[in-house]
């Protein structure tokens, strides 16, 4: 079946560092791929998505490239803000199934 | 413009109790219907979906149910809750058909069971 791995967190960075968040996933075929953002006391919300390979999701200075040779998605931003300070969450859509998340990622940014 | 609500938004509720927490979503027709549970350390676990009113497919055995009595009202439920139902319930939606993989989130509901 699906599944997506994800750096267990959290990850704690000072404003401006390079942040790198892995992602890998198990799937047949050829799935969508997906990052999603979670702040504080809210629901989820969609941050960038790619549907093939090679291709490059980005949005908010965040971006991540669809590997399919490594089965990677893994996100990056090149200045993290305090405002970045979150939950991230990769996921896998193959064919007409269910979203498949991984577990989360915590992101801490500090001043 | 699409919307989701999902209510209410905090629920402490003691062992043994009934849970029924709502989900409607507006601005579309025959979306499908997702009710996600968030517990600390474990990620997201789908609980149920419905692609349409009245079919629930249901991804975890476990005390709860879910209902779909309108094309846009998602609602779950249980009979008895257990300590082990605590956490974040999220509802979610997503257009029908392949292309479509986004799916877009309620504000989510924070349940504790003492």
């Amino acid at each position: 079946g699906n599944s997506v791995t994800q750096m267990e967190g959290p990850v704690t960075l000072s404003e401006e560092a390079f942040l790198t968040i892995n992602c890998t996933y198990t799937a047949t075929g050829y799935p969508s791929l997906f990052w999603y953002v979670q702040y504080p006391g809210e629901g989820l919300q969609l941050l960038l998505k790619a549907t093939k390979a090679d291709d490059k999701g980005s949005n908010k200075g965040f971006e991540a490239t669809y590997r399919k040779e490594t089965t990677s998605f893994h996100l990056e931003k090149g200045s993290v803000q305090v405002s970045d300070s979150a939950v991230y969450f990769c996921a896998l859509r193959g064919g007409y199934s269910t979203l498949t998340f991984g577990k989360g990622t915590m992101l801490l940014v500090s001043p | 413009s699409q919307t989701i609500h999902q209510w209410p938004a905090t629920l402490v509720q003691p062992v043994g109790s009934p849970l029924s927490l709502e989900c409607t979503v507006e601005g579309t027709s025959n979306p499908n219907l997702y009710w996600y549970r968030q517990a600390a350390g474990r990620g997201l676990q789908l609980l149920f979906y419905s692609v349409g009113i009245g079919q629930i497919s249901s991804e975890v055995p476990q005390n709860l149910s879910a209902s779909r009595p309108q094309d846009r009202q998602f609602i779950l439920s249980s009979k008895k809750l257990l300590l082990s139902d605590s956490g974040f319930y999220l509802c979610a939606w997503s257009g029908q058909g392949l292309n479509t993989g986004e799916l877009f989130f309620g504000e989510g509901s924070r349940l504790t069971v003492l």
